[in-house]
């Protein structure tokens, strides 16, 4: 079984540019919720994408969109980046929503920093 | 909104000693709670899923309890050992879409 896989690993960035994250689903997994954490603090839901669309969202600006394909990788942009976007990006896989437990599996995280 | 608290923020233990992490949470409409364990820069390693029917899950030296009605998750750690340093975070699923963390709980176990 392959668990959740992410890249890169670390980004560097400067204020204004674009970022393409990417994330590769658990095998059987459907569902992908992408979360921001800054340092110190705890996780904070971004959104989740179910069979290509977005299922629900968090308190983000509209320059943090997402993607999900046929195969449910996910892919997570950051337009117009900001000093404040500097965070371990973080995402994770679950069943289809309602379905069994929910239990989330996480990747290993992108780490972005923003110069 | 759920808000999700844990104390303490920031514990030191010697070796060998139980513990215990505390959970609250605002809401108790929730459809499961999951801890988790993340070592520093590290991702997430998911430690027990407790379903909201149920009062408690046991993974080897791991406990975790479920009080809906209190608003409360208890993580408890047997003979603790210096591999459990670690943050412990504790997040609350309200159905299906929206997982709320707390902001951990930092524990370091000294030999």
């Amino acid at each position: 079984e392959t668990g959740v896989t992410q890249s890169p690993t670390h980004l560097i960035k400067t204020r204004g540019q674009q970022v393409t994250l990417r994330c590769s689903s658990q095998s059987g997994h459907n569902t992908v919720s992408w979360y921001q954490q800054a340092l110190g603090q705890g996780p904070q839901f971004i959104f989740q994408y179910y069979r290509e669309e977005e299922n629900g969202r968090g308190n983000f600006p509209p320059r943090f969109s997402g993607l999900q394909f046929p195969n449910y990788s996910s892919e997570l942009n950051v337009n117009a980046l900001e000093l404040d976007d500097s965070a371990l990006y973080l995402c994770a896989s679950s069943p289809r929503p309602g379905q069994g437990p929910d239990e989330q599996f996480f990747g290993p995280g992108t780490r972005l920093t923003v110069l | 909104k759920q808000e999700v608290t844990q104390i303490p923020a920031a514990l030191s233990v010697p070796e060998g000693e139980n513990l215990v992490l505390n959970c609250s949470f605002t809401d108790s409409a929730i459809y499961n709670l999951q801890w988790f364990r993340q070592d520093p820069g590290k991702g997430l390693t998911s430690l027990l899923l407790i379903q909201s029917s149920q009062r408690e899950q046991t993974s080897g030296r791991l406990n975790a309890s479920l009080d809906k009605s209190s608003g409360r998750s208890t993580l408890y750690i047997a003979a603790s050992q210096p591999g459990d340093s670690a943050t412990y975070l504790c997040a609350l699923n309200n159905y299906g879409q929206n997982f709320v963390f707390g902001p951990g709980t930092r524990l370091s176990v000294l030999p």
